[in-house]
């Protein structure tokens, strides 16, 4: 897997706050994470272009890292409606196609 | 809105049958791809295509065809020779060939053989 993405599961009580990461040996041009709901095509949170970038979307928090190999995609105060697969994914320096890792299926508990 | 369109939501394959998925963008983007997703699992690329009347073989392309006459249009045609063509399907498409670029998925599209 060109992405390694953890955990592969994380099932949290509804305010917690979790944190997945992605890394690989690769370098990366961009990064970014996608959240997929069951039945639906993923959906665009957040995206990175620049090293060592930080960005926020609501409750969202993301990093790239400094090496541009690694990125961590945090969430605050979970809510149940949060429930899904949040995917990484990113273009390599100098590639075309997008690699994905294989997911982080997220369960929340009221 | 601009987006990514696939059609049907539902299909039901008999064995045998060849069947096609419709794929259509109005993002003016010019590559488009296609993924399969089996429950549970992540996603596989099936084929994709970096500009009108071209496309390349992807991880899993064996029993699938496309074509790209369209810069909007990106259909997939799920063969007989697919034998375990169940899955989820789903199209998407990235403004240009150079690295960098968000790719955009449709809201997929679910083939059962019956």
């Amino acid at each position: 897997q060109l992405l390694e993405q953890s955990p592969q599961f994380l099932s949290i009580q509804e305010g917690e706050n979790l944190t997945v990461y992605c890394n690989s040996s690769s370098v990366f041009s961009s990064l970014q994470w996608y959240r997929q709901e069951p039945g639906e095509g993923p959906v665009l949170l957040i995206a990175l272009y620049k090293a060592g970038e930080l960005t926020s979307n609501g409750r969202l928090t993301a990093q790239f890292g400094i090496t541009r190999k690694d990125s961590f995609l945090n969430i605050s105060a979970s809510i149940p409606s949060d429930v899904g697969i949040y995917f990484c994914a990113g273009q390599r320096t100098g590639g075309f196609k997008t690699i994905f890792g294989a997911g982080t299926r997220l369960f929340v508990k009221a | 809105d601009g987006g990514i369109t696939q059609s049907p939501k539902y299909l039901f394959r008999k064995e045998g049958q060849n069947v096609t998925l419709s794929c259509e963008q109005n993002l003016n983007h010019d590559a488009m791809y296609w993924y399969r997703q089996d429950p549970g699992q992540g996603l596989r690329l099936i084929y994709y295509s970096q500009i009108v009347n071209d496309f390349q073989k992807g991880d899993i392309a064996e029993g699938y065809s496309v074509s790209r006459e369209k810069k909007e249009s990106f259909p997939l045609t799920v063969t007989s020779a697919q034998k375990n063509p169940t899955a989820f399907y789903l199209c998407a498409s990235t403004r240009g060939g150079s690295s960098g670029n968000t790719i955009y998925f449709g809201e997929g599209s679910w083939l059962t053989v019956v």
